[in-house]
């Protein structure tokens, strides 16, 4: 099993342009969750999904929007990236929400300049 | 709304040396905490879990108490080695979502 994958692994975007960050997990999870890493502030959740066909809000979710395309998939858009989004990007899954071990994939470097 | 302290770093140590890191939370439920590793260029593994007052998490020679009376939750190792160089976070989840301390650098020289 790859666990949780998450594709591209490093990314660089010019102010204004657009991408998405792909994410896949192979455990069955039901829940699956989109964090960005900054130095000295830990973790911090953007958005996150509890099922199939359900998403929302995280602590930070300004200038992103996320689609769960099924129940392996959850991805995270850019729609007009700013420098202030530069940061480490991680996919997480857990089998539901509550207290749960979340299980991370390997993140994605992203520069906006 | 719940939230996690953790000591500051880094943390530089020599192979053999006790390793202790602090993490205090707030939080108005009954979380579960967890230590989180994270090696150079990695992701996230989990490193242990408790998820009631008292248990004892551990893993790979690391422990961790759940203090409910001083709600902290511990780390710590008795021998480190050179392979235990890596950012550790301490998290809390009490519905759902991980709440993450800021990260302790740990680096173990030979």
């Amino acid at each position: 099993n790859a666990g949780v994958t998450q594709t591209p692994k490093f990314q660089v975007l010019k102010t204004g342009q657009s991408m998405t960050l792909q994410c896949a997990q192979d455990m069955n999870h039901n829940s699956m969750y989109w964090y960005r890493q900054d130095p000295g502030m830990g973790l911090r959740l953007i958005y996150y999904s509890a099922s199939e066909g359900t998403t929302d809000k995280g602590e930070v979710p300004n200038g992103y929007n996320v689609s769960r395309l099924n129940k392996r998939e959850f991805s995270l858009r850019l729609e007009s990236a700013a420098p202030s989004q530069t940061s480490v990007y991680f996919c997480a899954s857990s089998e539901t929400l509550g207290r749960r071990e979340q299980f991370f994939g390997p993140g994605t470097r992203l520069t906006v300049l | 709304g719940d939230s996690v302290t953790q000591m500051e770093g880094p943390v530089t140590l020599s192979e053999e040396a006790f390793l202790t890191i602090n993490c205090t939370y707030t939080a108005t439920g009954y979380p579960s905490l967890f230590w989180y590793v994270q090696y150079p260029g990695e992701g996230l593994q989990l490193l242990l879990k408790a998820t009631k007052a008292d248990d004892k998490g551990s893993n790979k020679g690391f422990e961790a108490t759940y203090r409910k009376e001083t709600t902290s939750f511990h780390l710590e190792k008795g021998s480190v080695q050179v392979s235990d160089s890596a950012v550790y976070f301490c998290a809390l989840s009490d519905d759902y979502k991980l709440s993450f301390g800021a990260g302790t650098t740990v680096t173990v020289r030979a």
